[in-house]
Order: structure tokens, then C-alpha cells, then sequence
């Protein structure tokens, strides 16, 4: 049984282009969420995606935007990167219907900004 | 809104010994709490959690948490500790009814010989 798997691992952009993040979540789950981790922090709530929908929003700006596909896949885009944002980028996923299912983590995206 | 204080940032303990990682939260509606571990270079594993039922919560690796309402705390505690033990854990608490995990900036576990 695969668990979530995220592409790439790791990533070199220069400031202003923009990325792409792609996740795959475990098998039977139907919601997405993303989160970013600087170092020596916790993650930080990005969004989250169900039914292909953005269906839950933390403090991040406009340039962070994402996509779900019909198969549950999901996408991060970041346009006009900053320094700021690198960080490592991890998705979890879950069950929508099941209040209290826990999120299960990929391994991340590691995002370096120069 | 939800948050997580994990007063440690660093624990150092010798191998064998118990140790205890305390995480306190804040929230006016009803919680989900969590702990994850997370080795270098990993993402997030799920360690224990509480849903409801006992306060006392346990993981098959020897790790138990106690939810305590009256003073908002989730600590996580285990009476001999391993070398592979050394990790860096984060506390979560997730509101009823949402998905959205809030964290704390985690505790790092340093065991040693």
C-alpha cells in the first residue's frame, strides 16, 4: 500500500520564477492538504483540497495556488518565488468524511530559492 | 483559532533514562491532538493521538500522551528511551469537525549513550 508520495524531492529555483509541487496521496484518501516547514519550524497550513475544490485557506499570499485532479493528485504552484520561500513543502492527505482520521505525510519537497 | 506551545525546544537524555515532552494548547471549541515524529530529512509520521474516550493514549513503540482538559496539556512521556529514539516531535491540535492541523515549533529529542 503506497503512502503519500510527493515529486520532486528536492528543488533549486532562482528568485522570481515558478514551481510546481506534485503529490500523490495514500491509496483511499480523497483530501489534500499542504503544508510548508522552514527550518526549525513546524509546518504551517497551506490549503487543502477535496472533490478538485480549495476547500480550506491559511495566511499565505495569492502566489500560492493549487490544483486537484480527478484521481485525488495534487499540485502546489508558488509564482514569484522569494528567498523566503524555501522551505521543505509536504503534503498529506485524509479522509474527508472521517472527522478525526489522521493526515499521513509524504516525505516532502525540499525547495531551495536563490 | 488553535494553538500549540511546546516550551522545550531541546531535550537531551541518556539512553534508557524517561523522558517527557510537554505540549500545551489553546482552544475555546473541542480538539483533536496529535503527536508526529519526524527523523531527519522525513516527512511526518503519526505517533499517537486523541480522538476521545481515555485520556491516556499509547503507541506501539512504548510512547503514551494524557489529554488533561483542566490544564490543556498533551504530554508526551516514555520510561526508557533508545537511541532511535532521537527525533524531532511536534504536538498538533485540530479543531472538531476540520482537517487543518495546527502545530507547534516541535521539540528535538537528543539520546545519548
Amino acid at each position: 500500500d503506497a503512502g503519500v508520495t510527493q515529486s520532486p524531492t528536492h528543488l533549486i529555483k532562482t528568485r522570481g520564477q515558478q514551481v510546481t509541487l506534485r503529490c500523490s496521496p495514500k491509496s483511499g484518501h480523497d483530501t489534500v492538504s499542504w503544508y510548508q516547514q522552514a527550518l526549525g519550524q513546524g509546518p504551517q497550513f497551506i490549503f487543502q483540497y477535496y472533490e478538485e475544490e480549495e476547500r480550506q485557506r491559511g495566511n499565505f499570499p495569492d502566489r500560492f495556488s493549487g490544483h486537484q485532479f480527478p484521481n485525488y493528485s495534487s499540485e502546489l504552484n508558488v509564482n514569484a518565488l522569494l528567498l523566503g520561500d524555501s522551505a521543505l513543502y509536504l503534503c498529506a492527505s485524509s479522509t474527508w468524511d472521517r472527522d478525526g482520521s489522521p493526515l499521513h505525510f509524504g516525505n516532502g519537497t525540499r525547495l531551495t530559492v536563490t | 483559532a488553535q494553538s500549540v506551545t511546546q516550551l522545550d525546544s531541546q531535550v537531551p537524555v541518556f539512553e534508557e533514562a524517561p523522558v517527557e515532552l510537554r505540549c500545551n494548547y489553546s482552544s475555546s471549541v473541542s480538539v483533536y491532538l496529535f503527536w508526529y515524529v519526524q527523523y531527519p530529512n522525513q516527512g511526518l509520521q503519526l505517533l499517537l493521538k486523541y480522538l476521545s474516550g481515555s485520556t491516556l493514549v499509547k503507541s506501539i513503540n512504548g510512547f503514551e500522551a494524557e489529554f488533561n482538559k483542566s490544564q490543556t496539556s498533551f504530554h508526551l512521556r516514555k520510561p526508557s528511551v533508545h537511541i532511535s529514539d532521537t527525533a524531532e516531535y511536534f504536538c498538533a491540535v485540530r479543531r472538531a469537525g476540520f482537517q487543518k492541523l495546527v502545530f507547534g515549533t516541535g521539540t528535538r529529542l537528543l539520546v545519548s549513550p
